[in-house]
């Protein structure tokens, strides 16, 4: 069974602080996206990456893609308490409708 | 307009029961799927359709019955429900395969008692 770990499971900061979240698993994926899920709503699309070692950006924050394409990371930049909420990996093997998601970071930022 | 819309929000019924959740997008998206997030927040997919036809069916109780009677409608029935069904359980649709990624509904809290 394909499994996505995701650590730190939780993060509680003082906004301004940087953070890294990561998702890792020993399965090699074609493609890895990234949501925000925020009480009461379902996940969000973040960012989508594909290529190993591939670097996206969306504004404060920095996503990549491993080079074996097994993990990725999401680095936010001082943090702000707009960014709290549930941080999901989700990926997917090649040619399948179905991707699998992670165990999710609870991210918590402090005014 | 709301892209994935599911009802409804909440619902609280009695073990044994049996109820429907409604699912609707008005993306276009030619495929749909149901999920459920369990109390530690980790989602599973249950099942996906692709334009009408069922293309994943995950280890799943039987008393979950999927119904897609076009491709911008997907419904879950759910019979004899018990306890362990209570969750929240999201709509989700994609184009193309999930490689764009899924929009998702903002969920039905079931709570089984």
């Amino acid at each position: 069974t394909q499994l996505l770990e995701q650590s730190p499971q939780f993060l509680s900061i003082q906004e301004g602080e940087n953070l890294t979240v990561y998702c890792n698993s020993s399965s090699v994926f074609s493609s890895l996206q990234w949501y925000r899920q925020e009480p009461g709503e379902g996940p969000v699309l973040l960012v989508t990456v594909v290529t190993g070692g591939e670097v996206k950006k969306l504004k404060r924050l920095t996503f990549q893609f491993g080079d074996a394409r097994k993990d990725s990371s999401l680095h936010i930049t001082a943090a702000q308490p707009g960014d709290t909420g549930l941080y999901l990996c989700a990926a997917s093997t090649s040619g399948t409708y179905k991707y699998i998601f992670g165990t999710g970071t609870r991210l918590k930022v402090l005014a | 307009d709301t892209a994935v819309s599911q009802t409804p929000k909440y619902l609280v019924t009695q073990m044994g029961n049996d109820k429907s959740i409604k699912c609707e997008q008005n993306l276009g998206h030619d495929t749909m799927y149901w999920y459920k997030q369990d109390s530690k927040k980790f989602l599973k997919i249950m099942f996906s359709y692709n334009n009408k036809e069922l293309i994943i069916n995950e280890t799943v109780p039987n008393r979950f019955s999927p119904k897609s009677p076009d491709k911008a409608h997907l419904n879950l029935h759910i019979n004899s429900l018990e306890l362990g069904d209570s969750a929240v359980y999201f709509c989700a649709s994609s184009q193309a395969g999930a490689n764009y990624g899924y929009t998702f509904g903002s969920g039905t809290r079931l709570t089984v008692v």
